[in-house]
């Protein structure tokens, strides 16, 4: 039962436009949210986070949005750099919970064309 | 070291054998986590230690697992009797704090990860 789905695999954008990347979750327990990169052959890293309080956090070019009604957020990269080519991860946390343990969505490739 | 380090980086056991797989966390950190990351899957949780205790091990797939930190700096994940859905990278992370990831810049830093083939 995946409790953070990520449904598109894969994104493809040129250089300079837009990225969206989409998360969805079904436990209504969970009230922070994370973003990670990974690149082929390393680890994910952190890129960006969000409270459940908040339904905007923004850190230079990515944007995380959160529309907790229909336990939707999403990421926006503005402007894509072939750099930001990598598979993205969006994870949930249930801060009352095991506050410790991130419950990961299945990634979404992302492909920024020159 | 600068980051988490894991050893061996790749192993192919064949089905039955024994492994163990390594995690040199970030100096002076005091979580450590494992997560288990199969192939077009997203990573999950296997276990989690706060220095040389093991506070929740719900994550992990069967008793065949078995993770310890006993010195609360290098941990091990240890696979018995290994099958060939045990085929994964194997990921160990640590954060300075006891806090949530992310948060008040608890960052959790990720390794490489240990990949598994099982044959």
């Amino acid at each position: 039962d995946q409790q953070v789905k990520q449904n598109s695999p894969s994104l493809s954008v040129q250089e300079g436009r837009i990225s969206i990347l989409n998360c969805d979750y079904t436990n209504s327990m969970f009230d922070y949210f994370l973003w990670y990169k990974k690149y082929p052959a390393e680890g994910p890293t952190f890129l960006i986070s969000i409270s459940s309080i908040k339904d905007k956090n923004e850190d230079g070019r990515f944007t995380v949005f959160l529309n907790k009604s229909a336990k939707h957020l999403s990421l926006h990269i503005v402007p894509s750099q072939p750099g930001d080519s990598a598979v993205y991860f969006c994870a949930a946390i249930n801060s009352g919970g095991s506050n410790y343990k991130l419950t990961f969505g299945k990634g979404t490739l992302l492909t920024v064309n020159p | 070291g600068a980051g988490v380090s894991q050893s061996p980086r790749y192993k192919v056991a064949k089905r039955g054998q024994d492994v163990a797989l390594r995690c040199d966390p970030i100096s002076g950190h005091v979580s450590l986590f494992w997560y288990q990351q199969a192939l077009g899957q997203g990573p999950e949780f296997l276990t989690y230690f706060q220095n040389e205790a093991q506070l929740d091990k719900s994550g992990l797939p069967s008793d065949r697992f078995f993770a310890e930190r006993p010195e609360g700096s290098v941990s091990t994940l240890k696979i018995q009797r290994t099958q060939q859905e045990d085929s994964a990278v194997y990921l160990c992370a640590s954060s300075h704090r006891v806090a949530i990831p992310g948060l008040l810049g608890n960052t959790i830093y990720f390794g490489e990860g240990s990949w598994l083939t099982v044959v």
